[in-house]
């Protein structure tokens, strides 16, 4: 079983939408979560960093974590073409002064309908 | 200010030789980690350096090695090439190592 699931659709939805992305994870010392953004053939781009428990906005973007049932959700408002792109997962039971390794979901293929 | 930049972007290399990728930090970052991501797949911790000296090491054979040198820029390196090394290296820097990272555009290695 893998550390961090993440279903890897692809997620098609129509613009305006509301999408929510999750994952699952098993190592109950993670932490940090993270989401990052990956169009194709670029890096990975930080949208979201949380600690702990709990919700997190920026703009259009909402993250959630919670611990207790190891699920982690980022969902976009008014969701547009430009948000098509490959959303990441990520966690990690490190942080300061230790080696930060991060673990990832494989990814999920969203694609945002004009 | 620059993000963290990869060179070169892409690569094609011959089974059996040996490849460097380079990476230059944010300026300020002093932390550089390197990862590995297969077609279809999340990334995979290779490395991270922190003030020149390894912090952790991923389940990847010791042909792989990296440093990282007094200006906080860091070099990757892979002997003995497989194809099965064909993958986006990717690099990401942060202030101290804590896990807020950030990705350079990476580079394409294709071994033929």
């Amino acid at each position: 079983q893998k550390e961090v699931e993440q279903d890897p659709g692809p997620l098609s939805v129509p613009e305006g939408a509301i999408v929510s992305l999750n994952c699952t994870y098993s190592n109950s010392a993670f932490q940090y979560f993270m989401w990052y953004r990956q169009y194709s053939r670029k890096g990975p781009e930080l949208l979201m960093y949380t600690y702990s428990s709990g919700n997190k906005e920026d703009g259009r973007f909402t993250a959630q974590v919670d611990k207790s049932s190891k699920y982690i959700s980022l969902f976009i408002r008014d969701s547009q073409p430009s948000d098509s792109a490959t959303y990441l997962c990520a966690m990690s039971a490190l942080g300061y002064s230790s080696a930060s390794k991060i673990i990832f979901g494989s990814g999920t293929r969203l694609s945002i309908r004009p | 200010d620059a993000g963290v930049t990869q060179s070169p972007t892409h690569l094609i290399k011959t089974r059996g030789q040996h490849v460097t990728l380079r990476c230059s930090p944010i300026s300020g970052h002093k932390s550089v980690s390197w990862y590995q991501q297969v077609l279809g797949q999340g990334p995979q911790f290779i490395f991270q350096y922190y003030e020149k000296e390894e912090r952790g090491r991923g389940n990847f054979p010791d042909r792989f090695s990296a440093r990282q040198f007094p200006n906080y820029s860091s070099e990757l390196n892979v002997n003995a090439l497989l194809l099965g090394d064909s993958a986006l290296y990717l690099c990401a820097s942060s202030f101290s190592g804590e896990t807020e990272a950030f990705f350079g555009q990476g580079t394409r290695l294709t071994v033929v």
